[in-house]
């Protein structure tokens, strides 16, 4: 069945620097990649989304990067905060019934 | 800003009961999902909704369970007999179909089953 494998489970980093979490998605058909960040006891937030027609995103301090050809995905944060500490998934949808698969969540912490 | 609404907050339930968890989309929108996260562990894709008929739904979706837009506004997930398994966070979400496949999460309902 359809997968997405993320990695690595945990990051620390200390604050300032970069962060890069990485996914892989099994289901070709898939053509919609959104990443969530999920505090702890809340619902997950929409931080940035691509499309497959799309290689690369940036909004502010994220990124994110899709090669389609090797189906990779990447979250990059740069100047990382001590508020950017959460869980932060991966999803693959393919939209043509919108079956949306996460990743298994990797927990960043950023270090003050 | 709108914002999708669940209701209960924290449902308990016996073993072989019966449970609805009650959403209510955006009202805009018109694709409508459940997911369930057991407690720490990732976000798990039950069923998509779109046009009063069900549009994907995932193994774990099985007849247990049923979805029901009874109204314009409330979008339910049944579960009808409960088992301890089933004890997790479960979140609404809705999208529009206007070009924009963002799905807006809804605070999730607790079910724990005992």
């Amino acid at each position: 069945g359809e997968n997405v494998e993320q990695h690595p489970s945990t990051l620390s980093v200390q604050e300032g620097d970069s962060a890069v979490i990485k996914c892989t998605y099994s289901d070709s058909a898939s053509n919609y990649f959104p990443w969530y960040k999920q505090e702890l006891g809340k619902r997950p937030q929409l931080i940035i989304d691509i499309r497959s027609n799309v290689g690369e995103k940036k909004d502010q301090r994220i990124a994110v990067t899709l090669n389609k050809t090797a189906k990779h995905f990447s979250l990059h944060i740069t100047e990382t905060q001590p508020e950017d500490s959460a869980v932060y998934f991966c999803a693959a949808t393919y939209t043509g019934g919108f079956k949306t698969i996460f990743g298994a969540g990797t927990r960043l912490f950023v270090k003050a | 800003e709108p914002e999708v609404t669940q209701t209960p907050s924290h449902q308990v339930t016996q073993m072989g009961q019966e449970v609805i968890l009650r959403c209510v989309p955006i009202s805009n929108h018109l694709y409508f999902y459940w997911y369930r996260q057991i407690l720490g562990q990732k976000v798990e894709f039950l069923v998509s909704f779109y046009n009063n008929e069900i549009s994907e739904k995932s193994e774990i979706f099985d007849d247990q369970f049923s979805v029901e837009r009874p109204d314009g506004s409330n979008f339910t997930l049944k579960i009808r007999s409960t088992k301890l398994e089933d004890s997790a966070m479960y979140f609404c979400a809705s999208s529009d179909d206007r070009g924009s496949y963002e799905q807006y999460f809804g605070p999730g309902t607790r079910l724990t089953v005992t």
